[in-house]
C-alpha cells in the first residue's frame, strides 16, 4: 500500500455517460497528478496540481475535467468520452510539485492502483 | 523532444537468474535524475531505484542495481537472484527542466518463471 487510493478500480461507460474518477492521498503531499496509461506506450501526463492549483494541462481534451478541492483529493470528471479514451488512469502524488525550468529534485511520485476505464 | 527508449518490450528468465533491462534516453541537460519504476500485475507503480546524473557511483537497492553510462545516455537495471515477485512491467523515466514531470519509456514486461 503506497498511501494513494483510487476509486473505482474498473469503470465501463458509454460515450454519452458522465462519470468521475476519485483519487485520495494519505501522505501529506502537496502535488497530485493524473496520468493516462495505454498499452505499449509511455505514460502520458495529463494534469498536475500544486496546492490545489492546476499547474499543468498537457493539451488534454475538454471531455476530461479535473478537480482538486484540497491537497489530498483529486477528481477526474469524464463526459462524452471516445472509445480511444479507454485506458488505465493513474493518480500519483509527490511532496514537491515539478516546475519547468527549475532543477529537478529527487522527489518520488507515489502512484495509486489505477482505474481501468473502458468506453463503449 | 526528449525521449526514453526501452528496447525490450518483453523478457522472461528463470527464477534466481540475473536479468538486465535496458534503457537509453536523450537529453541535452547536465543535471537530471533517472528512475526505474515497477508496476506489478496489481498495477500499483512503485519506485525501484533512482540515480542522480551528477553522481558517478551506480545506485544499488538490495538486489537491484543500475549501470549508468552518462556519456552513452544509458541507464540499465540489473536484477540479481530474480524472484517470482519481480514479475512486473518496468518503466524507465528521466526528469527534465523543459517539461513538467517525468519523461517515461514504454516499459518492459518482465516475467520470472519458476
Amino acid at each position: 500500500e503506497t498511501g494513494v487510493t483510487q476509486t473505482p478500480r474498473h469503470l465501463v461507460m458509454g460515450m454519452t455517460n458522465k462519470k468521475s474518477l476519485k483519487c485520495e492521498q494519505h501522505l501529506g503531499h502537496n502535488a497530485m497528478y493524473w496520468y493516462k496509461q495505454s498499452a505499449k506506450k509511455p505514460l502520458e501526463l495529463m494534469f498536475v496540481y500544486n496546492f490545489k492549483e492546476q499547474t499543468e494541462n498537457n493539451s488534454v481534451p475538454s471531455r476530461f475535467s479535473p478537480e482538486c478541492p484540497n491537497s489530498s483529493h483529486l477528481f477526474l470528471h469524464l463526459h462524452t468520452l471516445q472509445p480511444e479514451d479507454s485506458a488505465l488512469y493513474l493518480c500519483a502524488s509527490s511532496q514537491r510539485p515539478p516546475e519547468r525550468g527549475v532543477p529537478p529534485s529527487t522527489d518520488t511520485q507515489y502512484f495509486g492502483p489505477g482505474t481501468r476505464l473502458t468506453v463503449l | 523532444a526528449q525521449t526514453v527508449t526501452q528496447s525490450q518490450p518483453e523478457m522472461s528468465v528463470q527464477e534466481a537468474e540475473t536479468v538486465t533491462l535496458s534503457c537509453t534516453y536523450d537529453t541535452s541537460e547536465n543535471n537530471y535524475y533517472l528512475f526505474w519504476y515497477k508496476q506489478p500485475p496489481s498495477r500499483q507503480m512503485i519506485l525501484v531505484i533512482r540515480q542522480e546524473a551528477y553522481k558517478q557511483q551506480n545506485a544499488t537497492e538490495n538486489r537491484f542495481s543500475v549501470n549508468f553510462q552518462k556519456a552513452a545516455k544509458s541507464f540499465s537495471l540489473k536484477i540479481s537472484d530474480s524472484q517470482l515477485g519481480d514479475t512486473a512491467m518496468y518503466f524507465c523515466a528521466t526528469s527534465s527542466t523543459r517539461v513538467v514531470g517525468l519523461i517515461w519509456g514504454a516499459g518492459t514486461k518482465l516475467i520470472i518463471k519458476p
